[in-house]
């Protein structure tokens, strides 16, 4: 069965500094893997997806992720935070070729002024 | 481009009463997902369909859940009877099948 684990709940930085997003997976096939952002009060917007061809995957707002299959992570990083940047962020698998998401528990994102 | 449509987009109802969400998905986009969020649980897919046909609902909680899609624009998760646990956020998401899920904007419930 898939699984995503998410490296910390919250994690806060400051604003101009690196956002480091942790994100492992667990898939018995090729994963398709996706980042969501969550802003208050609002549904998912897709910030990326890695589906099998460049292994670094460059999204919105500045953000990519790297895929790593040695050591199954998908972690998200942007160079530079911004306060607009403050949300909650979701790793998810799915089979490749198929539609079923499998989301992480979130990481909620706080940037310091 | 409107996306995807959900309504109320608020519903607070006691034990025991019927509650309809609904959704209607981008224009054009074959696959349907409901989706629950809780604190405890996170995101969960309860149901999805592909050109209006149910193809898997191992996700429903129970059979006071359903879930119908009468036709490519409009989609009904229904709970009757609702109980407090059933309190959460649900989101409809759509897309083109095997493509990207677009989120709408979700239904928060709360069952008293």
């Amino acid at each position: 069965a898939q699984s995503v684990t998410q490296l910390g709940s919250h994690v806060s930085v400051s604003e101009g500094a690196l956002v480091l997003l942790r994100c492992n997976y667990s898939s018995s096939v090729p994963p398709y893997l996706f980042w969501y952002v969550q802003y208050p009060n609002q549904g998912l917007q897709l910030l990326l997806k890695y589906t099998s061809a460049a292994t670094l995957v460059k999204g919105i707002n500045g953000f990519e992720a790297e895929f790593k299959k040695s050591e199954t992570s998908f972690h998200l990083t942007k160079p530079s935070a911004h306060m607009s940047d403050a949300a909650e962020y979701f790793c998810a698998v799915s089979e490749e070729g198929a539609q079923k998401l499998v989301f992480g528990q979130g990481t909620r994102l706080t940037i310091n002024p | 481009d409107a996306g995807v449509i959900q309504s109320p987009r608020h519903e607070v109802t006691e034990m025991g009463q019927e509650v309809t969400l609904r959704c209607k998905p981008i224009s054009g986009h074959n696959s349907l997902f409901w989706y629950r969020q809780t604190m405890m649980r996170g995101l969960e897919l309860l149901i999805y369909f592909n050109n209006n046909v149910p193809i898997d609902d191992s996700g429903m909680p129970e059979d006071r859940f359903s879930a119908k899609m009468p036709n490519a624009s409009f989609s009904t998760l229904k709970i009757q009877p609702s109980e407090p646990r059933d309190s959460a956020v649900y989101f409809c998401a759509s897309s083109f099948i095997l493509d990207t899920q677009y989120f709408g904007p979700g239904t928060r419930l709360t069952v008293l």
